[in-house]
């Protein structure tokens, strides 16, 4: 695709329902990268994909989180028994290879909401 | 743990002000990338620093990079509205691009 793309854009949930966040990179794009941004906040890593491969999940607050990617492509972020702490906006982006000189695109981002 | 601090928090000045942004860490980068976010979308990357003592400048905007490569500012002079956002400083610490985020400067600039 022409950019990063996430689904949903927003989504509210109950506390203690599981939530699934997705993240399309740009094609041809090996590196993809999640981070959670709270409000007023920076970016907080959160893991990082290598192909299909984490290498660095150092960065998931609790065993609630966790992410896939399949077909080096297509990545899910999936937060389980969801806490009102888990309130933010999860960005993706996606790079060329894992190199600085790679430039990371970020998607628009997914804004949670947990009532 | 690497940080990096960003001051100001928040800055809100007129239409063809200067204005620099700080970012400070203790410790080193292997780079320093400073974005630029609006609301509803991504941090679009501005620029990358990479050597020490580098200075890169984009029409208004000029970027330096400390000599220890700890530290980075950026400047903007004759500021317009349309510079408003939010900017954001992050540390590549090397090995694979994970960027450490500031906090942000959100920048608001007045007709």
């Amino acid at each position: 695709g022409a950019g990063v793309s996430q689904s949903p854009s927003n989504k509210v949930t109950e506390k203690g329902k599981d939530v699934e966040l997705r993240c399309d990179p740009i094609s041809g794009h090996t590196a993809l990268y999640w981070y959670r941004q709270s409000l007023g906040q920076g970016l907080e890593f959160l893991i990082y994909f290598q192909g299909n491969s984490a290498p660095d999940k150092s960065g998931l607050p609790s065993d609630r989180f966790s992410a896939e990617r399949t077909g080096g492509s297509v990545s899910t972020l999936t937060i389980q028994r969801t806490q009102q702490e888990d309130s933010a906006v999860y960005l993706c982006a996606s790079s060329q290879g894992i190199l600085a000189k790679n430039i990371q695109y970020f998607g628009a981002g997914t804004r949670l909401s947990v009532l | 743990t690497q940080l990096l601090e960003q001051s100001p928090q928040f800055l809100s000045i007129q239409e063809g002000e200067n204005l620099t942004v700080y970012c400070n860490s203790s410790s080193v980068f292997s780079s320093l990338q400073w974005y630029r976010q609006e609301p509803g979308e991504g941090p679009v990357l501005l620029v990358t620093v990479v050597t020490g003592g580098e200075v890169k400048k984009l029409k208004r905007l000029t970027f330096q990079f400390g000599d220890a490569r700890k530290d980075s500012s950026l400047h903007i002079t004759a500021a317009q509205p349309g510079d408003t956002g939010l900017y954001l400083c992050a540390g590549d610490s090397g090995g694979y691009n994970k960027l450490i985020f500031g906090a942000g400067t959100r920048l608001a600039v007045h007709p």
